[in-house]
């Protein structure tokens, strides 16, 4: 699965956009790009996954560069409950075990 | 649907125990999961299983057993405890492989510490 690369930090104030980006550049055809989040001490949880077009749901969007070397998840208007570490993750949907590889994240702050 | 339960959520144990961490889930998912994280880390995959009677190692399988006999439990053993398995323990589920999906559930972890 190939690797991704996050800022290790942001801050966002609460009610404006956070964007947070991630890096791909060794990403397959057939890889797509998976977002997670962890909120303090709690279990990961899944936002939203993408393979080349744009995704949205009711948590957030995701829009991936045509070449899909990298990505950026948009959380619309940030709240306080939205502080958590974001992961990036990039793996094959078929023929996989569905594991996934955790980088280190990006820690968001959403600040008042 | 309780989603992914996993006990206990603390356990302090001596060097050389031994314990079983155990993890239930109820959405009939075949795939599960065990992850370690370490403080400030991500999650590090320590064995799955893609349904009952089959498990396979993940990246971190050293000092760790596991057994799938039911599609609802996936217990993890922890023989002869050492201070490096101090972490938080995550069990997660996901849907059949035939899904393009692959949301992992995740349960709310097992902070261990071994002294």
């Amino acid at each position: 699965d190939a690797k991704t690369t996050q800022p290790p930090s942001m801050d966002c104030a609460e009610g404006r956009a956070a964007n947070l980006p991630c890096n791909h550049s060794t990403i397959s055809g057939n890889e797509y790009v998976y977002w997670y989040r962890q909120i303090h001490s709690q279990g990961p949880q899944y936002i939203i996954h993408g393979l080349k077009n744009n995704e949205t749901n009711e948590m957030a969007s995701l829009i991936i560069t045509e070449d899909r070397k990298s990505s950026t998840l948009i959380l619309p208007h940030a709240t306080l409950r939205d502080t958590a570490v974001y992961y990036c993750i990039v793996r094959v949907a078929e023929g996989n075990t569905g594991k996934l590889i955790f980088g280190q994240g990006t820690t968001l702050q959403v600040k008042p | 649907n309780a989603g992914v339960t996993q006990t206990p959520k603390f356990r302090i144990l001596k060097i050389g125990q031994s314990m079983t961490l155990q993890c239930t889930q109820d959405m009939n998912h075949n795939y599960m999961y065990w992850y370690r994280q370490d403080p400030g880390m991500g999650l590090k995959l320590i064995y799955y299983s893609v349904g009952a009677g089959i498990t396979d190692k993940g990246e971190v399988p050293n000092g760790y057993n596991v057994s799938r006999s039911t599609t609802e439990d996936f217990p993890l053993r922890l023989e002869l405890a050492a201070p490096s398995q101090t972490s938080v323990y995550f069990c997660a589920s996901s849907v059949d492989r035939a899904s393009l999906y692959y949301e992992q559930y995740f349960g709310p972890g097992t902070r261990l510490t071994v002294t």
